[in-house]
């Protein structure tokens, strides 16, 4: 079982506010990190595909940078707004075509 | 186009009974994939099709689990003789390819299965 970790678990953050949050696991046989944002009553939402140490991919006002060798992705949001509350969630791929998901980070943007 | 549809969107059974869910992937799409989330609980893989092939079923908790897909469209999973455990909200995804560094996959709205 592939060990995901994201931190933080929630955070509450003002709007206008800048914010990030880190997917971490293990750098072992890595092929692919997936980060998907997942609002109440919807359905997830792929963000990003990364693949190579160094990465840096931007969408809007989110943004993402992976680091391969030590095992790191990081998502971070400027100047947040409401509608970016959501759970985060990063799925690293080691093997085959399983995505193992972490248990994500839930954003709250207090208007 | 369409999206991912899953139906039906909330289902409430007796412990024991048997129930189906249904997934339609995007038209296209050869690869399909079923996921659940237990409360408290990350995204949990469950099994994958390629075509109307599973070559990776290691991810259903127990035998009371199948799940089958049909004309490369279709899929439906089906738990029998349910149990409290199994709730959950039962998530379907599509992709165009298995691969996960090029191809994303599409989520549904999922189903939202109750044991009592």
């Amino acid at each position: 079982i592939l060990n995901v970790e994201q931190s933080p678990q929630s955070l509450h953050v003002q709007e206008g506010d800048s914010t990030n949050f880190t997917c971490s696991f293990p750098s072992s046989n890595f092929y692919a990190l997936h980060w998907y944002r997942w609002e109440t009553a919807k359905s997830p939402e792929a963000l990003f595909v990364m693949t190579l140490n160094g990465d840096e991919k931007k969408k809007g006002r989110i943004s993402a940078t992976l680091n391969t060798k030590e095992g790191y992705s990081y998502l971070y949001i400027k100047g947040s707004q409401p509608e970016d509350s959501a759970t985060y969630l990063c799925a690293p791929v080691t093997s085959g075509s399983r995505l193992t998901f972490g248990e994500g980070t839930q954003l709250t943007v207090n208007p | 186009g369409a999206g991912v549809s899953q139906s039906p969107s909330n289902k409430v059974t007796e412990k024991g009974k048997d129930v189906e869910l249904r997934c339609d992937p995007i038209s296209g799409h050869t690869a399909l994939y079923w996921y659940r989330q237990r409360l408290g609980q990350g995204l949990e893989f469950l099994i994958y099709f390629q075509g109307n092939s599973a070559p990776d079923k290691s991810g259903l908790p127990s035998d009371r689990f199948s799940a089958e897909r049909t004309g490369e469209s279709v899929s439906t999973l089906t738990i029998q003789r349910t149990q409290q455990e199994d709730s959950a909200v039962y998530l379907c995804a599509s992709s165009l390819g298995l691969s996960t560094t090029t191809d994303t996959q599409y989520f549904g709205p999922g189903t939202r299965l109750t044991v009592l």
